[in-house]
């Protein structure tokens, strides 16, 4: 079974800098999905980035970005220019080409210090 | 805009009620999903639909029923409630092709006393 692990439970960053979120994944197959998630205070899920493992270029979305590595099952999200707005929990996420569900990870929470 | 809408944000049963939790979807999705989450655990997922009338237990099925009668809606059943299933409870819909993202409700803030 596929398995998704984020190390961070918590991270801090000040405002206007730039922080990295891990997330490491388990599994068997070649084709696959991952995605990061943010949750806010609202407790709205709200897709932030997404990836597909053919794709060997790193998503991208204004200042969220990924840094996919195959061969070592990493998937972090960096996050640039940190806004107050980005305080939640972060959760990866994993699912198979085939297969229906999202494996989600531990999620971590991320606080922006003014 | 895509919506899907759990009926209750928050919810206090006591031991034993039967509950429903309510989670419609306005996309046309085929898949269906409920997911509960606890701190230090994220997203463990209970059960899943793909179709009217059909259903997969997840990672955490046991004291928990579902039922999809129509495409839009899903309920998560707990047939007798008990403390341990305090919890936030997620709802989330998705299409079945593609490196499509799951949409997901408000939640739901289940206390059982």
């Amino acid at each position: 079974a596929q398995t998704v692990t984020q190390s961070q439970p918590e991270m801090s960053v000040q405002e206007a800098e730039t922080v990295t979120l891990s997330c490491t994944y388990d599994t068997s197959e070649s084709d696959y999905y991952l995605f990061w998630y943010k949750q806010p205070p609202s407790r709205q899920m709200i897709l932030v980035i997404r990836q597909e493992a053919y794709k060997q270029q790193n998503a991208t979305e204004n200042r969220f970005s990924v840094n996919f590595q195959k061969a070592a099952k990493s998937f972090s999200l960096k996050i640039s220019d940190s806004q107050l707005g980005d305080a939640a929990m972060y959760f990866c996420a994993y699912r198979g080409k085939g297969a229906q569900k999202l494996v989600f990870g531990q999620g971590t929470r991320l606080t922006i210090n003014p | 805009d895509v919506k899907v809408t759990q009926s209750s944000r928050y919810l206090v049963k006591r031991t034993g009620e039967k509950v429903f939790l309510e989670c419609v979807q306005d996309m046309d999705h085929e898949n269906m999903f409920w997911y509960r989450q606890d701190p230090g655990l994220g997203l463990r997922l209970i059960y899943f639909s793909y179709d009217v009338k059909m259903k997969e237990k997840g990672d955490i099925p046991e004291g928990y029923s579902v039922s999809r009668e129509k495409k839009e809606r899903f309920s998560l059943i707990l047939e007798s409630a008990s403390t341990n299933q305090t919890s936030m409870y997620l709802c989330a819909s998705s299409l079945i092709k593609g490196a499509t993202e799951a949409f997901f409700g408000q939640g739901t803030r289940l206390t059982v006393v």
